[in-house]
């Protein structure tokens, strides 16, 4: 069955440096989305983003944020000047033609 | 005033049990509604869809009000594998951003 798969599992990142997130969406889904979940709270929406632009983004999403679609499999979510409030899981999630949204297994972001 | 709310529980039950869980969300606009599970540290899963005429898979049946705004899960015959955080999860545009529940968990004892 296909998945989404999320690399780093872990990354662990001094305050200030900048970090990328890789993911790699399901083959021949069109709809790709950043989610974030900060320990004990719910998942929050980031960013959705579609033909290579982004359709949507929350407020979390500033100007310390962006997305890409680098090549034809990958999409990545960097984070310029990382915070102690970065801290945080992170999901990719994907969507096809359908109305529902794949998750990936996350990357686990520690800002020390 | 939240977007989705659910109770957080934890519902601690026994194997066996029937269990629900509701939601309500705010946005009257809302399209599409999900019930996702989360085990501890890992991602959501999808765990069915929500349709106003209901529906059923197995053991877990959905129903949604949209007049009250009500989404509502129930589980039969628990297993101790439910053991888990159930997720409301409303989408509220055409961009189909995914709002969450704080999600409600579920402990089933032996």
């Amino acid at each position: 069955e296909p998945e989404v798969t999320q690399t780093p599992s872990h990354q662990v990142t001094q305050m200030g440096q900048e970090v990328i997130l890789r993911c790699v969406p399901i083959s021949n889904h069109l709809y790709f989305y950043w989610y974030r979940q900060i320990l004990g709270q719910k998942v929050e929406f980031l960013v959705s983003f579609y033909n290579n632009e982004i359709s949507e983004k929350s407020e979390i999403f500033d100007d310390q944020f962006s997305v890409e679609r680098p090549d034809g499999s990958n999409f990545t979510l960097k984070i310029r000047s990382t915070k102690l409030e970065d801290s945080a899981m992170y999901f990719c999630a994907s969507r096809g033609l359908g109305d529902t949204q794949y998750f990936g297994p996350g990357t686990r972001l520690t800002v020390l | 005033r939240k977007e989705v709310e659910q109770d957080p529980g934890p519902f601690n039950v026994p194997e066996g049990a029937t269990v629900a869980f509701n939601c309500t969300y705010s946005n009257s606009a809302s399209q599409s509604f999900f019930w996702y599970r989360q085990d501890c540290r890992k991602e959501p899963k999808l765990l069915m869809s929500v349709y106003s005429s209901g529906n059923e898979d197995g053991r877990f049946t959905a129903q949604l009000n949209r007049a009250s705004q009500y989404i509502s899960l129930l589980i039969r015959d628990s297993k101790l594998s439910d053991s888990a955080t159930y997720l409301c999860v409303v989408n509220e545009d055409s961009s189909y951003k995914l709002i969450f529940g704080s999600g409600t968990r579920l402990l089933v004892r032996p």
